[in-house]
């Protein structure tokens, strides 16, 4: 069974701040994507990383995978209020259909 | 451009009652997978379905739970006489082909009193 854990699981920062979220895994993924969900939501995507080591920038947000595809993390800089919400990591499964999700971090800014 | 629908967006069932998830894919999109989100907890796979055929139902409980996706029409997964525990969120999601990105819906809120 392939298992993807995140850490912190909540975060309370202050606006301004900056913050990293991680997502861990004893197995290897082809690939991992990374959601954001807001309350009464379904997850949007964010993100897809797909070779170890790669880097990918979105705005204040940076996505990196590990070398060995077996983990990601999400780092968000000057955080505003408007970045709360549920971050959530997935990864395919066996065969390549369905999604295993991670238990997610919720993020919540303050002003 | 229409996204993923999913209809009722709130469901409020009473014990032993039936309940019936629909979802209609992205325009193109003919994989369909059901999610459950229980309260305080990530979502969990349930079944993969492409038009006509279920292709992986493995995370589905064996009994109360079905799930289709005619030929025409929306997908339906079927939850019949409900129990409190099946209170959820429910996600469907749609891909164009397998291991392509899949894109949710925004849930069905079944509530069993």
């Amino acid at each position: 069974t392939q298992l993807l854990e995140q850490s912190p699981q909540f975060l309370s920062i202050q606006e301004g701040e900056n913050l990293t979220v991680y997502c861990n895994s004893s197995s290897v993924f082809s690939s991992l994507q990374w959601y954001r969900q807001e309350p009464g939501e379904g997850p949007v995507l964010l993100v897809t990383v797909v070779t170890g080591g790669e880097v990918k920038k979105l705005k204040r947000l940076t996505f990196q995978f590990g070398d060995a595809r077996k983990d990601s993390s999400l780092h968000i800089t000057a955080a505003q209020t408007g970045d709360t919400g549920l971050y959530l990591c997935a990864g395919p499964g066996l065969g390549g259909s369905r999604l295993t999700f991670g238990e997610g971090t919720q993020l919540t800014v303050n002003p | 451009n229409a996204g993923v629908m999913q209809n009722p967006r709130h469901l409020v069932r009473r014990r032993g009652q039936e309940a019936r998830l629909r979802c209609s894919p992205m325009k193109g999109h003919s994989h369909v997978y059901w999610y459950r989100q229980l309260p305080e907890e990530g979502l969990k796979f349930m079944v993969y379905l492409q038009k006509e055929n279920i292709i992986d139902e493995s995370g589905m409980p064996k009994e109360r739970f079905s799930a289709e996706f005619p030929k025409e029409g929306p997908s339906i997964l079927r939850i019949q006489q409900v129990v409190r525990g099946d209170s959820a969120a429910y996600f469907c999601a749609s891909a164009g082909q397998v291991e392509e990105t899949q894109y949710f819906g925004p849930g069905t809120r079944l509530l069993v009193l």
